[in-house]
């Protein structure tokens, strides 16, 4: 069974366009992350819910909006997505003050 | 704030070497510490951890101690495989961080046959 699963794993779009990741993890943790890998592999938190609520929130723009509908999921909508935007985001999961444990990323490409 | 500095890679080595990647932070709580380990095309994995000063994490193979003294975390393994061949982050995490995990650079390990 997967710990920490994200779909879509790869994602090519336009401009302009608005889309959405999701994530899902079964391993029963009350903290859930979006990080954000860039070309040079260098990955920096985005967003952090524990018990679905907001706690990290970086300096992020805000056509990027995460919902956590349940302590097992996390999603990700980008609106207007930009060419700067294409990367690998990760999704993680940890209990509180442990660590974490990540999904297999979604590469996003913006053309 | 709290920041990760980790050896630029690539680091080339032939296998059976040692292999030596230097971790180094700086934090003003108390961190737990960690290693991960990212294979191509693929998620970050927890390769080991350290919660406390002079804590030893090891896992196949690898080792790390928690040096409180010198702020340092650095990544050891005896004989490396060619299958260790990934991309390495040192990473903390602490209370004053929220517990999100900081992440170093990155450093690329290449074990040649």
């Amino acid at each position: 069974d997967t710990a920490v699963s994200q779909t879509p794993k790869y994602l090519v779009t336009q401009m302009g366009n608005d889309k959405s990741i999701k994530c899902e993890q079964n391993l029963g943790h009350d903290t859930m992350y979006w990080y954000k890998q860039d070309s040079k592999k260098f990955l920096k938190i985005m967003f952090s819910y524990n018990n679905k609520e907001l706690i990290i929130n970086e300096t992020v723009p805000n056509r990027f909006s995460p919902k956590s509908p349940d302590k097992a999921h996390l999603n990700l909508h980008i609106n207007s997505l930009e060419l700067g935007d294409s990367a690998v985001y990760f999704c993680a999961s940890s209990l509180t003050n442990t660590e974490a444990f990540f999904g297999q990323g979604t590469r996003l490409t913006v053309v | 704030g709290d920041s990760v500095t980790q050896m630029e890679g690539p680091v080339t080595l032939s296998e059976e070497a040692f292999l030596t990647i230097n971790c180094t932070y700086t934090a003003t709580g108390y961190p737990s510490l960690f290693w991960y380990v990212q294979y191509p095309g693929e998620g970050l994995q927890l390769l080991l951890k350290a919660t406390k000063a002079d804590d030893k994490g090891s896992n196949k193979g690898f080792e790390a101690t928690y040096r409180k003294e010198t702020t340092s975390f650095h990544l050891e393994k005896g004989s490396v495989q060619v299958s260790d061949s990934a991309v390495y982050f040192c990473a903390l995490s602490d209370r004053d961080s929220s517990y999100k995990l900081i992440f170093g650079s990155g450093t690329r390990l290449l074990v040649r046959p």
